[in-house]
């Protein structure tokens, strides 16, 4: 069973909509990520959860906004589109500190 | 920029061969993990190493770690095909959140 996953894996958008990304893990972890992987590979943390409160929050522009109703999801909404957001999205999760384990990632693409 | 660095960007040797890859970081750490991403996947653990230690062995994995010059070293022996992949190191900095910060990869291609 796959411990995080996340949907969907594939997003095809024009600019201006408004998208959102699940995730959940089936791990008990506490705490929740968002990671952006751009075109060069760069992977950068957006933001992180812990037991549904807000720890982390990286200069991401606030039309990005993650919202986890329970600890066992954490999901990302973004509003109005922009071509730049264009990237690949993980999520991922870990106990409070160690390993993290990421789900299989979600390819946005903004026309 | 908070992002570490990793030497070479690329990498291609043949099976049999050891290969090494080297990270670089700025800040204090906690400590420092390796991640493998194959083209296309999500990223996978392969070893962590607290900022007391100095190495690890996980394997055919070798990890060194040198907090004196922010810097740490994966060494895979016997490479195989299957090794074939981007390796990223991350830095969980100082501090109770775990925040990681990665480094910008190596692509290893390990050929036949």
């Amino acid at each position: 069973d796959t411990a995080v996953s996340q949907t969907p894996k594939y997003l095809v958008t024009q600019m201006g909509n408004d998208k959102s990304i699940k995730c959940e893990q089936n791990l008990g972890h506490d705490t929740m990520y968002w990671y952006k992987q751009d075109s060069k590979k760069f992977l950068k943390i957006m933001f992180s959860y812990n037991n549904k409160e807000l720890i982390i929050n990286e200069t991401v522009p606030n039309r990005f906004s993650p919202k986890s109703p329970d600890k066992a999801h954490l999901n990302l909404h973004i509003n109005s589109l922009e071509l730049g957001d264009s990237a690949v999205y993980f999520c991922a999760s870990s106990p409070r500190q160690g390993r993290q384990f990421f789900g299989p990632g979600t390819r946005l693409t903004v026309l | 920029s908070q992002q570490g660095e990793e030497d070479p960007q690329a990498l291609s040797i043949q099976e049999g061969e050891n290969a090494t890859m080297n990270c670089s970081y700025k800040t204090s750490i906690n400590n420092l993990q390796w991640y493998r991403q194959n083209s296309g996947r999500g990223l996978v653990h392969l070893i962590l190493i607290r900022s007391n230690e100095r190495e690890k062995h996980s394997g055919r994995l070798r990890v060194t770690l040198d907090t004196s010059k922010k810097s740490s070293s994966l060494l895979i022996t016997a490479s195989r095909a299957a090794d074939t992949a981007s390796y990223f190191c991350a830095t969980d900095g100082a501090g109770t959140a775990s925040k990681l910060t990665f480094g910008t990869g190596t692509r290893l291609q390990v050929t036949l």
